[in-house]
């Protein structure tokens, strides 16, 4: 099956500051999307980015599927950021399964 | 709208016994799916459904029954439950074969 890989596993930042997370992944998908799972387990859509850019406030995701990575800009860091940041992709050569990376979990401390 | 829900939230089984733990969408969507969650693991797909009457196996899917008879509901099945069945369960619904997926709040389910 495909491969998800994550990193970096573990960040920690303090308030205010910048990350980038990225996920890579082995074969060509036709679905992207970005997560943040927060401390009480929430799983929220950030992005919905099989290709490009996009934008939401402080977030920004950019997908380059030729190159097989998306990358996922955090800005201005808050402590209501912190969580773990998980990357889903689905192949497009077997749509229905989207699969998940094993996360990055961010704690952003005051 | 209150989007994907699942119950019960909590559930403490013994080895053997069976259950099912409960899933609807009121946002007309044609693709529901399971996830599991154990730590260290991510989400992994168990089962998923692209339409009423469909449904077909993810990832893990060994010792797991799921239906889809409706667009609404699709519930996952613990025919004889297993210590190593204890997870967090998350149910999902997007759209169709594209686009944002939503996630309910998750059930936790502890074998003995």
């Amino acid at each position: 099956g495909i491969q998800v890989e994550q990193s970096p596993p573990d960040l920690i930042l303090q308030e205010g500051a910048n990350s980038t997370l990225r996920c890579n992944f082995s074969d060509s998908v036709n679905n992207l999307q970005w997560f943040h799972q927060n401390p009480w387990g929430q799983l929220i859509n950030l992005f919905y980015i099989p290709s490009g850019t996009k934008q939401n406030g402080r977030l920004s995701a950019t997908t380059v599927a030729t190159e097989r990575y998306s990358l996922l800009y955090i800005s201005s860091s808050q402590t209501t950021d912190s969580g773990v940041y998980f990357c889903a992709v689905e192949r497009s050569s077997n749509t229905g399964k989207l699969i998940f990376g094993q996360g990055t979990t961010l704690q952003v401390k005051p | 709208n209150a989007g994907v829900t699942q119950t019960p939230k909590f559930q403490v089984l013994k080895t053997g016994q069976s259950m099912t733990l409960q899933c609807a969408q009121d946002m007309n969507h044609e693709y529901m799916s399971w996830y599991r969650q154990d730590p260290g693991m991510g989400l992994r797909l168990i089962h998923y459904s692209v339409g009423a009457g469909i449904t077909d196996q993810g990832e893990v899917p060994n010792g797991y029954n799921v239906s889809r008879s409706t667009t609404e509901d699709f519930p996952l099945r613990l025919l004889s439950a297993a210590p190593s069945q204890t997870s967090v369960y998350f149910c999902a619904s997007r759209l169709s074969w594209a686009g944002e997926l939503f996630f309910g709040e998750g059930s936790r389910l502890t074998v003995l």
